[in-house]
């Protein structure tokens, strides 16, 4: 079966410590992304990636940090920078051609401990 | 910048009634514009697009047609069911997609039995 997984469901941080959310995709898409989902807020960009390499900021980048060295993975990293980080993060990869849609992962949900 | 703004929830309806949720955006050019579904706990999963005016996007019995004069791009359906219970976000990609999808708020849909 083609889709997104995300790793781990649930993910628990203590103060001071980095910690790295998985997202992998079987699609062959080259385009992937990651969203934070605050209730009540809609889904925010915090970083995408076009191409293995390159990545760019979105709207709500600080504190945290990605690579793409793969094509199929584009792990986030969110830092002890990040003071306000419990939330529902979710991944999500572009299909090649014109309707631009994005298909989503089943997120993974960050508590502070 | 790029904006949607959708109706707020929750939105609570008896079964087999007529649901409408309004979604209006700003954007410049000609955006794609999308409706997804999220259910509790889980990622996104789309549910219709429209990528140019008066195009009408439609799955599982709902609709939703891209009005460029009124820049709307309303989610309807003629009755809905319990299983219809969901969070649903409007959002719009600018032409070409590359840069992440904006997001509405999300609207909570309760359907009673």
């Amino acid at each position: 079966d083609g889709g997104i997984t995300q790793s781990p469901k649930y993910l628990f941080r203590k103060e001071g410590q980095n910690v790295t959310l998985s997202c992998e995709q079987n699609l062959n898409h080259d385009a992937m992304y990651w969203y934070r989902q605050d209730p009540g807020q809609g889904l925010r960009l915090i970083y995408y990636s076009q191409i293995v390499n390159d990545f760019q900021k979105g709207d709500i980048a600080e504190g945290y940090s990605v690579s793409r060295e793969k094509k199929e993975s584009f792990p986030l990293t969110v830092t002890s920078a990040q003071k306000n980080p419990t939330a529902f993060y979710l991944c999500a990869s572009r299909e090649h051609g014109k309707q631009e849609t994005q298909y989503f992962g089943p997120g993974t949900r960050l508590l502070v401990l | 910048g790029d904006s949607v703004t959708q109706m707020e929830g929750p939105v609570t309806l008896s079964e087999e009634a007529f649901l409408t949720i309004n979604c209006t955006y700003t954007a410049t050019g000609y955006p794609s514009l999308f409706w997804y579904v999220q259910y509790p706990g889980e990622g996104l999963q789309l549910l219709l697009k429209a990528t140019k005016a008066d195009d009408k996007g439609s799955n599982k019995g709902f609709e939703a047609t891209y009005r460029k004069e009124t820049t709307s791009f309303h989610l309807e359906k003629g009755s809905v069911q319990v299983s219809d219970s969901a969070v649903y976000f409007c959002a719009l990609s600018d032409p070409g997609g590359a840069d992440g999808l904006t997001f509405g708020k999300g609207t909570h849909l309760i359907i009673q039995p």
